[in-house]
């Protein structure tokens, strides 16, 4: 099974509009971490926000936040008011076991997002 | 501070040749990972290292070898290199909330 999916491989959005993009994740592991990271035609990997499998609250920074659904497995990211510079890949990934013990990193297949003017 | 820093940033190589993909960081990470990127696969991690000396297998370790050379230096060899192993290779470090950061990445195209 996969560790990660990620079912949209494009979205459209207009400019100045919410996104959502999805991921679910599979685990057995009680402790984990959920990231996701931005890839620009570049090519450069940036990361954007991280999720505790402990956090209560939902993670957000700027314009970013995790809808984080423990019990769905689903952790999707929300763009908030999207600007053209967010056009882009977004990868969903994981992190299995305690925090800083040298453990596997899963990612997903990446959502292309278009940000339309 | 440079980050993560990968050499060298394009190679060719014929069937069979051997190279090594060289990773450094200068952030005191613990950790360090190795990946690749083919289109529509997302990033498969190769090996990872989480300290210095120690090496484990990922999803994908075949064909290839690592040396975790010190706590700031991690290499990739391929030593007898097929065309499957066409792809971007990305090094990453590990701060304690296990944040990756990546390096900008290797193109590598075997013939």
């Amino acid at each position: 099974a996969q560790k990660i999916t990620q079912t949209q491989p494009g979205m459209f959005v207009q400019e100045k509009e919410a996104v959502t993009l999805d991921c679910t994740y599979d685990t057995s592991d009680p402790s984990y971490g959920l990231f996701w990271y931005k890839q620009p035609s570049s090519g450069e990997m940036i990361f954007l926000i991280y999720q505790g499998s402990y956090d209560q609250q939902n993670a957000t920074e700027g314009r970013y936040s995790l809808n984080f659904q423990k019990a769905r497995k689903s952790a999707n990211l929300v763009i908030s008011a999207s600007q053209l510079g967010d056009s882009a890949m977004y990868f969903c990934a994981m992190r299995e076991g305690l925090v800083d013990t040298g453990n596997q990193f899963y990612f997903g297949t990446g959502t292309s997002l278009t940000v339309i003017p | 501070n440079a980050g993560v820093t990968q050499t060298p940033k394009f190679q060719v190589l014929k069937t069979g040749q051997s190279m090594t993909l060289q990773c450094a960081q200068d952030m005191n990470h613990n950790s360090m990972y190795w990946y690749r990127q083919d289109p529509g696969m997302g990033l498969r991690l190769i090996y990872y290292s989480a300290s210095e000396g120690t090496t484990d297998k990922g999803e994908v370790p075949n064909g290839y070898n690592v040396s975790r050379l010190n706590k700031r230096e991690f290499s990739l060899r391929l030593e007898s290199a097929a065309p499957s192993q066409t792809s971007v290779y990305f090094c990453a470090s590990t701060v304690f909330t296990d944040t990756q950061y990546f390096g900008p990445g290797t193109r590598l195209t075997v013939l």
